[in-house]
């Protein structure tokens, strides 16, 4: 069963705008870890953002926002004053609490192109 | 420093050659992961390493054989690989302790096999 979904393959935002990037996700485990990854074409994975499952505020980190709606499974992207320099992959992921692993299992990705 | 350093950043190899992938970090993590991403898809996990020992193995083929010699460097062995192993693979390490803690992500190794 698909454990994160993100249903947006591309988005288009013009520059300065705010914009949304989906994920939901699935999970019977009360305590877990949500990520969101950024990948420009040179590969490099960078870590935005995180909020974990029991925090009660969503999580802020500079232009990024998480929208942390636990009932609904989801936790949204938020970017704002988009950047030409946000054009790139983006992706959730998600971290179980499976025994004493440290599985990060990741969606399908949302392409982000950043129009001037 | 929070890099993790994957080399070569680029390697093309037969398929009866033997090469091997090597990732250092120097952040304490004490568990280590290398994924294989194709293009266009998301980073499938492979391995996972937590205080040196193979923790995860992903029912990955045994062409590819990780290695952990000590808690900063991890390597990944390759013989007799397939033109479809050609992908991307990443390195990432995180603290083990506690589900609350980010990977970090080498750059990664771009691998053609011919």
């Amino acid at each position: 069963a698909q454990k994160i979904t993100q249903t947006q393959p591309g988005m288009f935002v013009q520059e300065k705008e705010a914009v949304t990037l989906d994920c939901t996700y699935d999970t019977s485990d009360q305590s877990y870890g949500l990520f969101w990854y950024k990948q420009p074409s040179s590969g490099e994975m960078i870590f935005l953002i995180y909020q974990g499952s029991y925090d009660e505020q969503n999580a802020t980190e500079g232009r990024y926002s998480l929208n942390f709606q636990k009932a609904r499974k989801s936790a949204n992207l938020v970017i704002s004053a988009s950047q030409l320099g946000d054009s790139a992959m983006y992706f959730c992921a998600m971290r179980e609490h499976e025994g004493a692993t440290n599985k990060l299992i990741f969606g399908t990705g949302t392409l982000l192109a950043v129009q001037p | 420093d929070t890099e993790v350093t994957q080399t070569p950043k680029h390697l093309v190899m037969g398929m009866t050659n033997k090469k091997s992938l090597k990732c250092e970090q120097h952040m304490g993590h004490r568990a280590m992961y290398w994924y294989k991403q194709k293009a266009k898809k998301p980073p499938e996990l492979m391995f996972v390493y937590s205080y040196e020992k193979l923790s995860i193995n992903e029912s990955v083929p045994s062409r590819f054989s990780p290695e952990c010699p000590n808690s900063s460097l991890l390597n990944l062995h390759l013989h007799a690989l397939q033109p479809e192993d050609s992908a991307l693979y990443l390195c990432a390490s995180s603290q083990e302790v506690g589900r609350n803690t980010e990977a970090f992500f080498g750059q990664g190794t771009r691998l053609t096999v011919v």
